[in-house]
C-alpha cells in the first residue's frame, strides 16, 4: 500500500475564506482523484488528474498535480457552507492493480 | 452515469451470525471491484480487490476467512462478513472500475450487536 499523507486533517473557517488542502507520497501515481463525502454516504469524484504539472478548475476549486505526480493539492476560493464535508485525495498506480489508495481525508467545516 | 448500487444500506445482526453485502454495477460491466472498509471519521481503508471469476486479492491484515468475497459476473460482487463481531460494525463501501473511472456504491452500515 503507498502511503499518501493528507492535510490538515481538520480545517474550520468562515465563509468567504480561502483554504488549500495538501495531498502528498513519496511514491508516483498514475491518476490522482479528489473526492468528497457526505457522512453515510460513498465518495462522489470530484476531478482527475493524470499529468504531471496539471491544473483543473472546478468552478472555486483549483486542484494541481505536482510535476512528479507525487503529491497534489486542492484550493477552495471564498468558502461556502455548501462546500462543508469530508475531502479524500486518492492515488492510482498499476502496482496496486490501480486499486485506489485513499488519504486520511479532510473534514471541512465552513460556518456562516 | 454509471451507477453502482449497495445491498442492504443498513443491516444489524447479532454476534456470531453472517452477514452478505452486495455491490451491482446497474448499467455497465465491471472489470474490477473493490470493497473498501470505513470507520466514523476516518478514510478509506482497501479491503479487497476482485476480478471477476477468480480469487478476491486481500490486503494486508484483512482476514479472507473472515471476509468472504465473490465475485459471479462482471456485475455483482458480494462481500460475506463471516462470524461477525462488534469490532466488525463499519461502513463498507465497494467501488466498480473499468479502465478508466472508478465508481462507487452507496455504503452499507453494519453493526453488530
Amino acid at each position: 500500500t503507498q502511503l499518501l499523507e493528507q492535510s490538515p486533517q481538520f480545517l474550520s473557517i468562515q465563509e468567504g475564506e480561502n483554504l488549500t488542502v495538501y495531498c502528498n507520497s513519496s511514491s508516483v501515481f498514475s491518476s490522482l482523484q479528489w473526492y468528497r463525502q457526505e457522512p453515510g454516504e460513498g465518495p462522489v469524484l470530484l476531478v482527475t488528474v493524470v499529468t504531471g504539472g496539471e491544473v483543473k478548475k472546478l468552478k472555486r476549486l483549483t486542484f494541481q498535480f505536482g510535476d512528479a505526480r507525487k503529491d497534489s493539492s486542492l484550493h477552495i476560493t471564498a468558502a461556502q457552507p455548501g462546500d462543508t464535508g469530508l475531502y479524500l485525495c486518492a492515488g492510482e498506480s498499476p502496482n496496486s492493480g490501480y486499486a485506489l489508495n485513499f488519504g486520511k481525508g479532510t473534514s471541512l467545516l465552513v460556518t456562516p | 452515469g454509471a451507477v453502482v448500487s449497495q445491498h442492504p444500506s443498513w443491516v444489524i445482526c447479532k454476534s456470531g451470525t453472517s452477514v452478505k453485502i452486495e455491490c451491482r454495477s446497474l448499467d455497465f460491466q465491471a472489470t474490477t471491484m473493490f470493497w473498501y472498509r470505513q470507520f466514523p471519521k476516518q478514510s478509506l481503508m482497501l479491503m479487497a480487490t476482485s476480478n471477476e471469476g477468480s480469487k478476491a486479492t486481500y490486503e494486508q491484515g484483512v482476514e479472507k476467512d473472515k471476509f468472504l468475497i465473490n465475485h459471479a459476473s462482471l456485475t455483482l460482487s458480494t462481500l460475506t462478513v463471516t462470524s461477525a463481531h462488534p469490532e466488525d460494525s463499519s461502513f463498507y463501501i465497494c467501488s466498480a472500475s473499468t479502465v478508466s473511472q472508478h465508481y462507487f456504491g452507496e455504503g452499507s452500515w453494519l453493526t453488530v450487536v
